[in-house]
């Protein structure tokens, strides 16, 4: 398996609502990725997972929350969002976090926040 | 922290021509340099990519050069097709054992006329 999944596709939720994405790879990949990527824009890095643990984290508001239960899962767990929030969210993965890893790209949940 | 700089924003061709995207980048440790095409609505997908110890790299009709010394890359695409209309964006990494720190450049939007 060399795929990269999400779920949900699409997600629309209120600005009260408790959401989560997922995240998930089979691919034995130790290192773990979440973007968010606004229309016409590249994506952003928000959080890095490097062996289940969180590393890098790129001051995103603590409204997105990440998890990550094992080495093939990652969530985003949203709350309170903001309409500005609306936007692709995109899961990654690559082999380790050395130098010059590949990074594989799921399809993203694209999110709109009323 | 890297900036990555991309031109043209925009890039028209006829079908059969040749396309030139070029990326400079600021941080002198990044030390991969991957090119991802993006169809409207669809992940990222890894067209090809290039390491810092190689000059340039070639997949069929792909090809990227890389000048380290001037801190800039370019993607080469000939006897462009219809197909390859979409927005590509390159980037810049550097890894160690907290991550791989991904910056996207803007975008190129390669539109290939028939």
């Amino acid at each position: 398996d060399t795929e990269v999944t999400q779920t949900p596709k699409h997600l629309v939720m209120g600005m009260t609502n408790k959401k989560s994405l997922k995240c998930e790879q089979h691919m034995g990949h130790r290192a773990m990725y979440w973007y968010k990527q606004k229309a016409k824009k590249p994506p952003e890095l928000m959080f890095v997972y490097s062996y289940e643990k969180l590393s890098i984290n790129e001051s995103v508001p603590s409204r997105f929350s990440p998890e990550c239960p094992n080495s093939s899962l990652l969530n985003l767990h949203l709350h309170a969002l903001q309409p500005e929030d609306s936007a692709l969210y995109l899961c990654a993965s690559s082999q380790g976090t050395a130098s010059q890893e590949t990074q594989y790209f799921g399809p993203g949940t694209r999110l709109l926040v009323l | 922290g890297e900036n990555v700089e991309q031109h043209p924003s925009t890039l028209s061709v006829q079908e059969g021509d040749s396309a030139v995207i070029k990326c400079t980048y600021s941080d002198s440790a990044s030390n991969y340099f991957p090119w991802y095409k993006q169809e409207l609505g669809k992940r990222p997908q890894l067209i090809i990519d290039i390491r810092s110890n190689v000059g340039e790299k070639k997949d069929q009709r792909i090809a990227v050069t890389l000048n380290k010394t001037a801190k800039h890359f370019s993607l080469h695409i000939t006897e462009t097709q219809p197909e390859d209309s979409a927005v590509y964006f390159c980037a810049a990494s550097y890894g160690d054992n907290y991550g791989q720190n991904f910056v996207f450049g803007p975008g190129t939007r390669l539109s290939v006329l028939p």
